[in-house]
């Protein structure tokens, strides 16, 4: 069954500190990795998008990588913000279909 | 949030009586989706549109339909709500198919008593 599993469920840091979010997923083939940013409240905001082939893809503070083999991907955040504070969801594109598998996301609160 | 508006934000009901939600898009985009988020799942797809009059089913479409007249309204109907629906409701709109780019509303709040 396709799966995408993310770690930890909650992350509280400091402002200012980085961290790293962790995504493991079981769907195979996949056509992309996509990486969301959900505040409270609000609908997704799309972060970074890789396809099977990238290792890593940058949006400002915010990278994320792929490793393909091991079916792991992460999100790290440099010098958090408190507007950083939100959930971060993980969602695999299957390659055989147009139906998302979604993450039930990491929930990140960020403390001055 | 990229021209999508949901209406309401908030909705009680009853079990058992009907409910629809609304989707408005001023973006012009040919593909429209409703997707549910429940607490420690991820967003589940319900039924989409790629165009009007044209939609189909998504993943959990059970007990859920949904019509497309325009290009900008998307509604999504619970015939007879459950306690099982209680959920967060998001529209989201793509110019592209395949849930590519997708821009999401602010979602619905919606609980069945």
């Amino acid at each position: 069954k396709n799966q995408v599993e993310q770690s930890p469920q909650s992350l509280i840091i400091l402002e200012g500190k980085n961290c790293t979010l962790q995504c493991n997923y079981t769907v195979s083939p996949f056509s992309n990795l996509r990486w969301y940013k959900q505040d409270t409240g609000r609908g997704p905001v799309s972060l970074t998008i890789m396809t099977f082939s990238e290792n890593t893809k940058s949006n400002g503070r915010y990278t994320a990588t792929l490793d393909a083999d091991t079916k792991q991907s992460s999100l790290h955040i440099t010098a958090s913000q408190l507007s950083d504070s939100a959930s971060y969801i993980c969602v695999v594109s299957p390659y055989s279909n147009y139906q998302l598998i979604w993450g039930a996301g990491t929930k990140l609160i960020i403390k001055p | 949030d990229a021209g999508i508006t949901q209406s309401p934000r908030h909705k009680v009901t009853e079990t058992g009586t009907p409910v629809t939600l609304r989707c408005h898009q001023t973006e012009n985009h040919r593909y429209m989706y409703w997707y549910r988020q429940d607490p420690g799942h991820g967003l589940r797809l319900i039924h989409y549109s790629y165009g009007v009059k044209d939609t189909d089913k998504g993943e959990v479409s059970d007990g859920y339909s949904v019509s497309r007249s325009k290009t900008e309204d998307f509604l999504l109907t619970l015939e007879s709500a459950t306690s099982s629906q209680t959920s967060v409701y998001f529209c989201a709109i793509s110019p592209l198919g395949g849930e590519e780019k997708l821009f999401f509303g602010s979602g619905t709040q919606l609980s069945v008593l």
